[in-house]
């Protein structure tokens, strides 16, 4: 079982908007920011949201995050079939020493 | 350019041992946080280690005692000594920077580790 809880799936169909969840705690979300990393099929995860809400550079604006209390959220506008990946949100978790805490991951498929 | 490049997985049998290299080009690691990220097949993600600029080191739970994680600042190079594998171990090894403002923000492309007899 993950710290986080993500839903395990998501789904759209092209230029809709999703959102995934994620919920942690006050030693976690609650305390320390939320990143969020898309895998697509085969390769390493990718940085696609750091501090909640900020964007890499390359990282497009159709991809946003938000925060609130101990859950975070995804949002992805515009979807497009290349979006279809996994995604994780992450927080340092301030009852570990040193450790970083993922959500189990949610399967977007792009309909 | 940010570049990491994992080596030295394979197959062991339980009980073995292996030592996972992780490369690194394009900045430096004894200056950066480093950590390994597992990922079981088929599974999530789930963060094994870090060592800190610093030089202090941590486990998660699953591998505290067996793991073993360090660095070659002459190589520039991060590296995970893992004993006493079991099966629950098989994984994607990947290793990443972690950046306190930026979270992990690069990563290697992994290399298999299967536990099996």
């Amino acid at each position: 079982q993950s710290v986080l809880t993500q839903p395990p799936s998501a789904s759209g169909t092209p230029g809709q908007r999703v959102t995934i969840s994620c919920s942690g705690s006050s030693s976690n979300i609650g305390s320390n920011y939320v990143y969020w990393y898309q895998q697509l099929p085969g390769t390493a995860p990718k940085l696609l949201i750091y501090r909640n809400n900020q964007r890499p550079s390359g990282v497009p604006d159709r991809f946003s995050g938000s925060k609130s209390g101990t859950s975070a959220s995804l949002a992805i506008s515009g979807l497009r079939s290349e979006d279809e990946a996994d995604y994780y949100c992450a927080a340092w978790d301030d009852s570990l020493s040193g450790s970083v805490v993922f959500g189990g991951g949610t399967k977007l498929t792009v309909l | 350019e940010v570049q990491l490049v994992e080596s030295g997985g394979g197959l062991v049998q339980p009980g073995g041992s292996l030592r996972l290299s992780c490369a690194a080009s394009g900045f430096t690691v004894s200056s950066n946080y480093m950590s390994w990220v597992r990922q079981a097949p088929g599974k999530g993600l789930e963060w094994v280690s870090v060592i800190y600029s610093g030089g202090s080191t941590y486990y998660a739970d699953s591998v505290k005692g067996r793991f073993t994680i360090s660095r070659d600042n002459s190589k520039n190079t991060l590296y995970l000594q893992m004993n006493s594998l079991r099966a629950e171990d098989t994984a994607v090894y990947y290793c990443a920077r972690e950046n306190l403002e930026r979270g992990f923000d690069y990563w290697g492309q992994g290399t298999l580790v299967t536990v099996s007899s």
